[in-house]
């Protein structure tokens, strides 16, 4: 079984360009989330889809994020335009629904995509 | 809101021997979920062991266990006969089951380094 897939790997771009990210979940899982990584920091919740909704998205910085998942199956992150405090490393985790009260539906993540704004 | 500490931003241990790794949250919440993933250096998250607020028994998977003193808001991680396969970035998570939605908070890391 695929795990969860992200391209790319790594994004150096310049302030005020637009990145891309995406985000390819395990097949058949119906939860999909964003986290980022800053240098040195904790990891923190950017949002949470149920298929293709946004369930929450608590988590997003401000409105040069825009997370989408059309189909309800691969996610895109968009930033634009993307800023130096931008930089890190932003993963993507999927899990299954395994009904409502289950605390344990693992979540699964993605290797990672670094992104450096200079 | 929740919050994990974990307060050793990086620890040696020397391979064969045990080490722990400190995690302490906050919450009010009473049903609340603790999760242990490891980072090595290829970058992918690792899951590596769940305590559930309710669980009776300290959770165990092979040579991890977790301490968990719910008194304490504590849930250390215990790596047994350390590996040098072991060395990686160590991050402690919660999740909380009412108004948490299904988001994971997360700690700072530790970064742990096995020596011979």
């Amino acid at each position: 079984e695929a795990g969860v897939t992200q391209f790319p790997s790594h994004s150096v771009i310049e302030k005020g360009q637009t990145v891309t990210l995406r985000c390819d979940p395990i097949s058949g899982h119906d939860n999909l989330y964003w986290y980022r990584r800053v240098m040195g920091k904790e990891i923190k919740f950017l949002l949470h889809f149920v298929k293709e909704s946004k369930q929450d998205e608590s988590g997003m910085p401000n409105n040069r994020f825009l997370a989408e998942r059309t189909g309800g199956t691969y996610s895109t992150l968009k930033v634009q335009p993307a800023e130096l405090e931008d930089s890190g490393v932003y993963f993507c985790a999927s899990s299954q629904d395994r009904g409502s009260g289950r605390l344990l539906n693992e979540q699964f993540f993605g290797p990672g995509t670094r992104l450096t704004v200079l | 809101a929740q919050k994990i500490t974990q307060t050793q931003p990086g620890m040696f241990v020397q391979e064969k021997e045990a080490v722990t790794l400190d995690c302490t949250y906050d919450t009010s919440d009473p049903s609340y979920g603790l999760f242990w993933y490891k980072q090595p250096s290829s970058g992918e998250m690792i899951f590596l062991i769940y305590q559930g607020s309710y669980d009776q028994q300290n959770a165990t998977e092979g040579r991890y266990s977790l301490n968990f003193q719910k008194a304490r808001k504590s849930a250390n991680l215990v790596i047994s006969a350390s590996q040098l396969g072991d060395s990686a970035m160590y991050f402690c998570a919660m999740r909380v089951l009412t108004g948490g939605g299904n988001k994971l908070t997360f700690g700072t890391g530790t970064q742990l380094k096995v020596e011979l």
